[in-house]
């Protein structure tokens, strides 16, 4: 069966600080990966999605990027983090009628 | 960029009520999407609809796709505390780029 990792669950970073969260999926190939921000209790923000190795299509001008440097693993990054950062991120793969969710990262910028 | 609209934003009912959510767009979607997603977790998809005019039903959860694959609703018979939660609706309109509405913020009172 397909599964999803994320990790870490919580994260606390100092403003000015990179960052790097990992996401990796088990039991299907070439999958279609996707980070995505959450605001408390609201809706998800598409930042970057891929559909294969060193395919990266940003959906938002910010201070991240993304990377794929393998089939299932997609990586979400920064070098200099800035408070507005702060927020709950979900990556998630997708096959034709659905996608599937990792736990989560919170992520707090102080 | 495709928008979502859900409404309402925020339905707090009685255990035993009923309660429709809406999912409403100006683009066609390929696809669109159901999930259910408690604080702290990742959404979990529900149900998939591909087919305008099309309903499906989960137990005490009926979907429906508008004729036009605008527009979809989710309608909850007898709500039980359980049925609590942020429900998001999110549409495909091409294999890889998957956007989600604002969600509804369900509670359901004991």
């Amino acid at each position: 069966s397909q599964t999803i990792h994320q990790w870490p669950a919580t994260l606390v970073q100092p403003v000015g600080s990179p960052l790097s969260l990992e996401c990796t999926v088990e039991g299907t190939s070439n999958p279609n990966l996707y980070w995505y921000r959450q605001a408390a209790g609201r809706g998800l923000q598409l930042l970057f999605y891929s559909v294969g190795i060193g395919q990266i299509s940003s959906e938002v001008p910010q201070n991240l990027s993304a990377s794929r440097p393998q089939d299932r693993q997609f990586i979400l990054s920064s070098k200099k983090l800035l408070l507005s950062d702060s927020g709950f991120y979900l990556c998630a793969w997708s096959f034709s009628v659905g996608a599937f969710f990792g736990q989560g990262t919170r992520l707090t910028v102080v | 960029t495709q928008l979502l609209e859900q409404s309402p934003q925020f339905l707090s009912i009685q255990e035993g009520e009923n309660l429709t959510v809406y999912c409403n767009s100006s683009s066609v979607f390929s696809s669109l999407q159901w999930y259910r997603q408690e604080p702290g977790e990742g959404p979990v998809l529900l149900v998939t609809v591909v087919t305008g005019g099309e309903v499906k039903k989960l137990k005490r959860l009926t979907f429906q796709f508008g004729d036009a694959r605008k527009d979809s609703s989710l309608h909850i018979t007898a709500a039980q505390p359980g049925d609590t939660g942020l429900y998001l609706c999110a549409g495909s309109y091409n294999d890889y780029k998957l956007s989600f509405g604002a969600g509804t913020t369900v509670t359901v009172r004991a």
